[in-house]
């Protein structure tokens, strides 16, 4: 089976903060991805990676960055947290043609 | 703009009748369809992919898909309250890299 794994359930930041949302997958999938959810809005893409070093913007990229340095570690970063990034972050990974495998997603709330 | 449409619910439905959730894209260059279930508080979980016209069975699951009317369905057969949750429609252009347009779901409620 395949596993994505989120660094962290629930996390909580003060404002400003630089934070990091850390995602490893165990099945040498090319393509990582990075979501958030929210109420209302659905699931909305910010970056996606599909392959070593290479980053592609998604939707909603704003205030946030990424950092692929090896192929099973995709990590989020928020520059200077804001309270409008409160949300679920979602970690995904998948092979060429292949449908989405999920983390367990981080809870981030920002105060 | 690829988009992914959903009837957001709650769709309620008694318990060993058939559920039926569909949704409709508007990327005619999207190759593959698949529903996620998603609990409160949880992860979306792969239930069903479907690749071309037609019906494909697994188990209580059928999903449906005509690509010539944009539409994707899927039937819950003999539903269980263990059903109840928000189902995700998703369609994904060749390739994938690009990750998946998911619609913003159905909650669906199964009554005992």
């Amino acid at each position: 089976d395949v596993k994505v794994t989120q660094s962290s359930r629930y996390l909580v930041k003060r404002t400003g903060e630089k934070v990091f949302l850390e995602c490893v997958q165990d099945m040498d999938h090319e393509n990582m991805f990075w979501y958030r959810q929210d109420p209302g809005l659905g699931l909305r893409l910010i970056y996606f990676s599909y392959d070593v070093k290479m980053k592609e913007k998604g939707d909603i990229p704003e205030g946030y960055s990424v950092s692929r340095e090896k192929k099973e570690r995709f990590s989020l970063i928020l520059e200077s947290a804001s309270t409008n990034q409160t949300s679920m972050y979602l970690c995904a990974s998948s092979a060429y043609n292949s449908p989405l495998h999920f983390g367990n997603g981080t809870r981030l709330t920002v105060t | 703009q690829k988009e992914v449409e959903q009837n957001s619910g709650p769709l309620s439905v008694p318990e060993g009748a058939i559920a039926s959730l569909n949704c409709t894209y508007s990327d005619r260059g999207s190759q593959s369809f698949f529903w996620y279930r998603q609990y409160s508080g949880k992860s979306p979980e792969l239930i069903m992919s479907i690749y071309s016209n037609g019906d494909k069975e697994d188990g209580r699951f059928t999903a449906q898909l005509n690509k010539a009317s944009q539409y994707v369905s899927l039937l819950i057969r003999d539903s269980q309250p263990s059903d109840s949750a928000t189902y995700l429609c998703a369609a994904q252009a060749r390739g994938g890299a690009d990750g998946l347009t998911f619609g913003k779901g159905t909650h669906l409620i199964i009554q005992p």
